[in-house]
């Protein structure tokens, strides 16, 4: 079974400020790690994943995630905020290469504030 | 990368009434779809499992009878909400992989949402 804890519901912070989403998971296979961005009234947008290849992945929008399997996390980073990052952001995690199954954090939602 | 649209993307339906959500992938084929609910502020609950030319597969605690997914082809499946009561508004996704190809890594394209509001 997996499962995905997102630490913070709300995450604060200054444009040009350091970003930092946390996720960690419990998966009892190998895991699939993923981060998505949902803006209001949309649906989920791929920032990055990470799929047992390099353990720092980069995504979209200056986005990066470092999957380290000795804290069972995969904390989602961006050097500097920009007001148009403010959305909800989820981790997600799926134990299998080709179910496609998806368990979801409860979601992170990210403030800019000017 | 690929597509994958919800409609409607609004319904407003009284109490007791039917309303039918599709969701289609626009280019590509997939055999596999998948419905989320997600009440405000919160996150996405896997509903069920939609199989081309199968019967859904639901996860736990959700009602078959009352959210009955129908997925006759390769790009669409339907979602239907029977019988509606205001306990069943939400925001329902869907989303779709890809039937072959280098995306054999859970990656799913997401629709962009249909919001139901049962009065």
């Amino acid at each position: 079974a997996q499962s995905v804890t997102q630490l913070g519901s709300h995450v604060s912070v200054s444009e040009g400020a350091l970003v930092l989403l946390r996720c960690n998971y419990s998966s009892s296979v190998p895991p699939y790690l993923f981060w998505y961005v949902q803006y209001p009234n949309q649906g989920l947008q791929l920032l990055l994943k990470y799929t047992s290849a390099a353990t720092l992945v980069k995504g979209i929008n200056g986005f990066e995630a470092e999957f380290k399997k000795s804290e069972t996390s995969f904390h989602l980073t961006k050097p500097s905020a920009h007001m148009s990052d403010a959305a909800e952001y989820f981790c997600a995690v799926t134990g299998s290469s080709n179910t496609g199954k998806l368990i979801f954090g409860q979601g992170t939602t990210l403030q800019v504030k000017p | 990368g690929a597509v994958v649209s919800q409609h409607p993307s609004w319904v407003i339906c009284k109490s007791g009434t039917s309303v039918k959500i599709e969701c289609r992938s626009l280019d590509f084929q997939a055999t596999t779809m998948f419905w989320y609910r997600q009440f405000p502020k919160q996150s996405l609950m896997l509903m069920a499992t939609s199989n081309e030319g199968s019967k859904a597969t639901y996860e736990q605690g959700v009602e078959k009878d009352k959210f009955l997914i129908n997925h006759a082809s390769l790009t669409l499946s339907t979602l239907t909400v029977t019988s509606a009561h205001p306990e069943d508004s939400s925001f329902y996704i869907c989303s779709a992989r890809v039937v072959s190809g280098s995306e054999g890594t859970g990656e799913l394209f997401f629709g962009e949402g249909s919001r139901l509001t049962v009065l």
